[in-house]
């Protein structure tokens, strides 16, 4: 079946210009997280979802980042006033219930602020 | 919180040698313990997990991985490496949240020569 899919694969933008990055999750999981990935670091925890409920949000890095799962499926990951340190790849999993249960990856968005 | 320490950022390895990747994460009272793999171009791929149990346990391509509480780590190897396995290995553990918002490693890039 369909894995967990993301758009636009790569963005490139200016900085102050607002970003929408999009993630599609399995079909039925339950459960989605959004990470952020830094050239060389491991991904890095921002939010979570549970079916249209942002249960865990304290990974957002400040108010210019938000998220949300209005019906329970897919996911928008929206940066307001983009700046140069916000360049990333941008990840999402989806698991079908949450807690033990395997996260499976999307190929990520990867983001460059110019 | 939790966090994960990832000793090597790089292992060279020959072909059909044994490698071993360490891993430790901060002590906590009970947690989940994961290896991610991310292939060139792919995405991040769950090689294998621990939730309970033994404390062995293997990847269906030869990895395994064991918990070790009283020294915190989860080392990961294999007896004997092909050039298929050059890639990127992340370690990760559970919150202590419980549910599966992921704490990542830096990172260890393996890899393997002819």
């Amino acid at each position: 079946g369909a894995g967990v899919s993301q758009s636009p694969r790569y963005k490139v933008t200016k900085r102050g210009q607002d970003v929408a990055l999009r993630c599609d999750p399995i079909s039925g999981h339950v459960s989605l997280y959004w990470y952020r990935q830094a050239l060389g670091q491991g991904p890095e925890f921002l939010t979570y979802f549970n079916y249209e409920a942002q249960q865990d949000k304290s990974g957002l890095p400040n108010d210019r980042f938000s998220a949300e799962r209005p019906e329970g499926s897919i996911s928008t990951l929206t940066i307001q006033r983009t700046e140069q340190r916000d360049s990333a790849m941008y990840r999402c999993a989806s698991s079908l219930m949450g807690e033990s249960d395997t996260q499976y990856f999307g190929p990520g968005t990867r983001l460059t602020v110019l | 919180a939790q966090s994960v320490t990832q000793l090597d950022s790089q292992v060279p390895v020959f072909e059909e040698a044994p490698v071993e990747l360490r891993c430790n994460y901060s002590s906590s009272v009970s947690v989940y313990l994961f290896w991610y793999v991310q292939y060139p171009n792919q995405g991040l791929q769950l090689l294998l997990k621990y939730l309970s149990g033994s404390t062995l346990v293997e990847s269906i391509n030869g990895f395994e991985a064991e918990f070790n509480k009283s020294q915190t780590s989860f080392h990961l190897r294999k007896p004997s490496v092909h050039i298929s396995d050059t890639a990127e290995y992340f370690c990760a553990v559970s919150d202590d949240g419980g549910y599966n918002k992921l704490i990542f490693g830096a990172g260890t890039r393996l890899a393997v020569h002819p």
